[in-house]
């Protein structure tokens, strides 16, 4: 079993949809969980990060952990193209370095 | 956020010759800096992490004459990669950390190109 599963995409969605991104993981050792937004050919910019199960808000955008299923999901209310990127679940914690998902790839079309 | 500043942005280069890359943190002191590489539609891999003032730690399968990292104030790393070849080829983004792993910032990448 891998450590992170995220689906690869890609994710199709015409503009003002409810985006949900997805990620499982193994390591009950990860304490730290984020999301990182990645444009075509830049590094990755974080986007969120919580520690705790339950919902994070940051204007458009809600992190949700569910640490007892070992789930992470981002949401995106109201997409715009602009919103259009690979997007990266991270993990960390318990003395591990920072662990990615392969990332999905989300396009929002006009 | 923090910034973390990366040059350059891309670089074509004959194979045999050698290149470097710096990675900045601009508004913050970074005890630890990582360097990955990145294959297209991938995700990031993690080649090296680097402390100030102390010699670099590989990852597993990453070669370290192939791949010099110097980390010589608590703002500046760079990676040289030597004597490259076109498998040599690949994006390749540093990240800083001010000492917590769930606060890392990110360069833009470089994207070298060995012909």
């Amino acid at each position: 079993q891998k450590e992170v599963e995220q689906d690869p995409g890609p994710l199709s969605v015409p503009e003002g949809a409810i985006v949900s991104l997805n990620c499982t993981y193994s390591n009950s050792a990860f304490q730290y969980f984020m999301w990182y937004r990645q444009y075509s050919r830049k590094g990755p910019e974080l986007l969120m990060y919580t520690y705790s199960s339950g919902n994070k808000e940051d204007g458009r955008f809600t992190a949700q952990v569910d640490k007892s299923s070992k789930y992470i999901s981002l949401f995106i209310r109201d997409s715009q193209p602009s919103d259009s990127a690979t997007y990266l679940c991270g993990f960390t914690g318990g003395g591990n370095k920072l662990t990615f998902g392969t990332g999905t790839q989300l396009k929002v079309e006009l | 956020g923090a910034v973390v500043s990366q040059h350059p942005s891309w670089v074509i280069c004959k194979s045999g010759t050698s290149v470097k890359i710096e990675c900045r943190s601009l508004d913050f002191q970074a005890t630890t800096m990582f360097w990955y590489r990145q294959f297209p539609k991938q995700s990031l891999m993690l080649m090296a992490t680097s402390n100030e003032g102390s010699k670099a730690t590989y990852e597993q399968g990453v070669e370290k004459d192939k791949f010099l990292i110097n980390h010589a104030s608590l703002t500046l790393s760079t990676l040289t990669v030597t004597s490259a070849h076109p498998e040599d080829s690949s994006f390749y983004i540093c990240s800083a950390s001010e000492g917590a792993y769930e606060k890392l910032f990110f360069g833009s990448g470089t994207q070298l190109s060995v012909l």
